[in-house]
């Protein structure tokens, strides 16, 4: 069965650093590319970024690069996503999702399976 | 272009049939798919590559494009439908994933 499990809910302050991260299991997990997306408050689904575990090559959105970064360990099945100095705004639902084709077929795109989710409050 | 309209807010009858659209213009070249996402749960496939429902998805659900509009079609509608839907796609340069704004759907 395929799972991809998120890390639990953070609470944390403007200005400090967070990593959260999304392992899965029941796959093949170098060979699926894995996405993330935000779901701030009330609201819609926004695409962040992708990675390919197997090479770690990674795609941002134009709203998100320079944000956040996203990176994997193959070895333990784990992708991240990561902030260096977290924002009011950057609190938010953030889930991760498997991607079953190429990030560069050019027939569409959609996720397959999604992490349960993880809530990031930043508050002062 | 790097939008995916939806209507915001789309109600049923129970038993009834509706359609929840999705307008974008890069949908002309790349096929949509959709979610049904519950209140405090992650988003669920049920549609993708314009038509194609994953397993465990029932057949009520289906998907259809045409031009610059893909649309989701609820046959019969449940009360377990009641959800938000958002769609999917690529932007028009192919490079960007774009979602959507959703639609909350309400079954009477």
């Amino acid at each position: 069965e395929v799972q991809l499990v998120q890390s639990g809910a953070e609470v944390k302050k403007p200005g400090e650093s967070l990593k959260i991260s999304c392992k899965g299991s029941g796959y093949s997990f170098s060979n699926y590319w894995i996405a993330w997306v935000r779901q701030m408050p009330g609201k819609g689904l926004e695409w962040m970024g992708i990675i390919y575990p197997g090479d770690s090559d990674t795609r941002y959105s134009p709203s998100f690069q320079g944000q956040v970064t996203i990176s994997a360990d193959k070895s333990i099945s784990t992708a991240y996503l990561q902030w260096s100095s977290l924002k009011a705004s950057d609190t938010a639902m953030y889930y991760c999702a498997r991607h079953p084709r190429s990030y560069y077929d050019s027939t569409g795109y959609y996720v397959d399976y999604w992490g349960q989710g993880t809530l990031v409050t930043v508050s002062s | 272009s790097s939008e995916l309209t939806q209507d915001p807010a789309v109600s049923v009858a129970l038993g009834q049939t509706v359609r929840i659209t999705c307008q974008g213009d890069s949908l002309r070249s790349y096929y949509a798919s959709w979610y049904q996402q519950k209140p405090g749960q992650a988003p669920v496939l049920v549609i993708y590559d314009e038509n194609t429902r994953p397993s465990g998805i029932p057949d009520r659900f289906s998907g259809s494009s045409s031009g610059n509009i893909a649309s989701l079609t609820i046959t019969g509608a449940q009360a377990e439908d009641e959800a938000d839907y958002y769609c999917n796609s690529r932007d028009t340069s192919g490079n960007l994933v774009i979602f959507g704004g959703g639609t909350q759907l309400s079954v009477l």
